[in-house]
């Protein structure tokens, strides 16, 4: 079975400042991975995602991730974090060629400090 | 196009009860897929419907159950309510499933006194 872990539970950062939210996925077979943020009294938006391809994934809001299968990680970046991106962000992995039984890791809460 | 539909957005549940929660999906999507979030288990797979039937399945007591109609649309039923059950349903769909990006809606939360 695939499992996800985010090791940071909470994130702050300045304003304007980069930002790295980690991820690191366990699995015996090919995966395809997510990322997803939640706001407040929301559900889950996709930002990006990687199915096969080229490791770097660019998303939407100015967010990237790079898939590194030697390491089993996928994560997430922005180069300049506003305050509009605080926000709780989740990884999330499925089988590939499988069925839509993601696995979500326990999410980090990124807070933007104005 | 409009968005997958959950109802009721909010609802209170005394222990014993049971519950149903109802799911539309995008128009055209034909899978439907149910999680349960909570503060301390985080996001939970349900399980997952195509073309009404029931392809994959969380480890989840029998106490929960679901649906899917041959519209797609869904429903989730919670039978004798647990204080556990207390969480943020939230239902998603997409396709066909796999590596079709999945769209969630705002989920249904539910509270258990």
């Amino acid at each position: 079975a695939q499992s996800v872990t985010q090791l940071d539970s909470q994130v702050p950062v300045f304003e304007e400042a980069p930002v790295e939210l980690r991820c690191n996925y366990s699995s015996s077979v090919s995966v395809y991975l997510f990322w997803y943020v939640q706001y407040p009294n929301q559900g889950l938006q996709l930002l990006l995602k990687y199915l096969s391809g080229s490791t770097l994934v660019k998303g939407i809001n100015g967010f990237e991730a790079e898939f590194n299968k030697s390491q089993t990680s996928f994560h997430l970046r922005k180069p300049s974090v506003h305050i509009s991106d605080t926000a709780e962000y989740f990884c999330a992995v499925t089988l590939s060629g499988g069925y839509q039984k993601v696995t979500f890791g326990t999410g980090t809460k990124l807070q933007v400090i104005p | 196009k409009a968005g997958v539909t959950q109802t009721p957005r909010y609802l209170i549940k005394t222990r014993g009860q049971q519950v149903t929660l109802s799911c539309s999906p995008i128009s055209g999507h034909r899978s439907v897929s149910w999680y349960q979030q909570t503060p301390g288990q985080g996001l939970q797979f349900l399980f997952e419907y195509f073309s009404e039937t029931q392809r994959n399945k969380g480890n989840f007591p029998g106490r929960f159950s679901g649906r899917q109609f041959s519209n797609s649309r869904s429903e989730m039923n919670v039978s004798t309510l647990e204080l556990g059950d207390s969480a943020l349903y939230l239902c998603a769909s997409s396709w066909t499933g796999g590596e079709d990006t999945i769209y969630f809606g705002e989920g249904s939360w539910l509270t258990v006194v």
